[in-house]
């Protein structure tokens, strides 16, 4: 079984300052690993993904994160926020067992930026 | 291309009482999966369908249902509604199944259960 940590419910950051949003997962297989942001009132958008190869993931929206697997981490991070990155962050994983696409979700962190 | 679509955006049901969600994938996309979105329990997986068979199930009762399509199109069904069925329902859809595709999400459905 899968499980994934977000250490932090929430994180004030003040405008251009930098960011990170730590994750970490449990599992016994090689796992894909995912971050997804969430606006209010709105779906789940991807961010960036760690397939395979190069450890530093860069994503959209100027996030990086870097996949850590004897930490088994996951963490994200951004150089400069800004108030609109103010939104719900989730990380998840998923080995694609079974022939699914099932994700498994951290109970996410809420970054609000402010002024 | 059109995104993931959802019907209805919104909806009030009472306890006992059934309700049906629709969900349209990206035109091309075979694989439809089906996520609950509460406060206290986060996101969690419903099941997934591809090529109309079911693919993965999630810890949910059988209350919950689920079908897809010809069309790829997905339905997920909840009978006997309870309060704590209340939650956005999330919809994604991707190319295939069996991994690694990224998956798109609908912007959910919001149901209350009074």
């Amino acid at each position: 079984a899968q499980s994934v940590t977000q250490l932090d419910s929430q994180v004030p950051v003040f405008e251009e300052a930098p960011v990170e949003l730590r994750c970490n997962y449990s599992s016994s297989v090689s796992v894909y690993l995912f971050w997804y942001v969430q606006y209010p009132n709105q779906g789940l958008q991807l961010l960036l993904k760690y397939l395979s190869g190069s450890t530093l993931v860069k994503g959209i929206n100027g996030f990086e994160a870097e996949f850590n697997k004897s930490q088994t981490s996951f963490h994200l991070r951004k150089p400069s926020v800004h108030i609109s990155d103010t939104a719900e962050y989730f990380c998840a994983v998923s080995d694609f067992t079974g022939g699914g696409n099932k994700l498994t979700f951290g109970t996410g962190t809420q970054l609000k930026v402010e002024l | 291309k059109a995104g993931v679509t959802q019907t209805p955006r919104y909806l009030i049901k009472t306890r006992g009482q059934q309700v049906t969600l629709s969900c349209s994938p990206i035109s091309g996309h075979r694989s439809v999966s089906w996520y609950q979105q509460t406060p206290g329990q986060g996101l969690q997986f419903l099941f997934e369908y591809f090529s109309e068979t079911q693919r993965n199930k999630g810890n949910f009762p059988g209350r919950f249902s689920g079908r897809q399509f010809s069309n790829s199109r997905s339905e997920m069904n909840v009978s006997t509604l309870e309060l704590g069925d209340s939650a956005l329902y999330l919809c994604a859809s991707s190319l295939e199944a069996g991994g690694p595709y990224e998956q798109y999400f609908g912007p959910g459905t919001r149901l209350t259960v009074t």
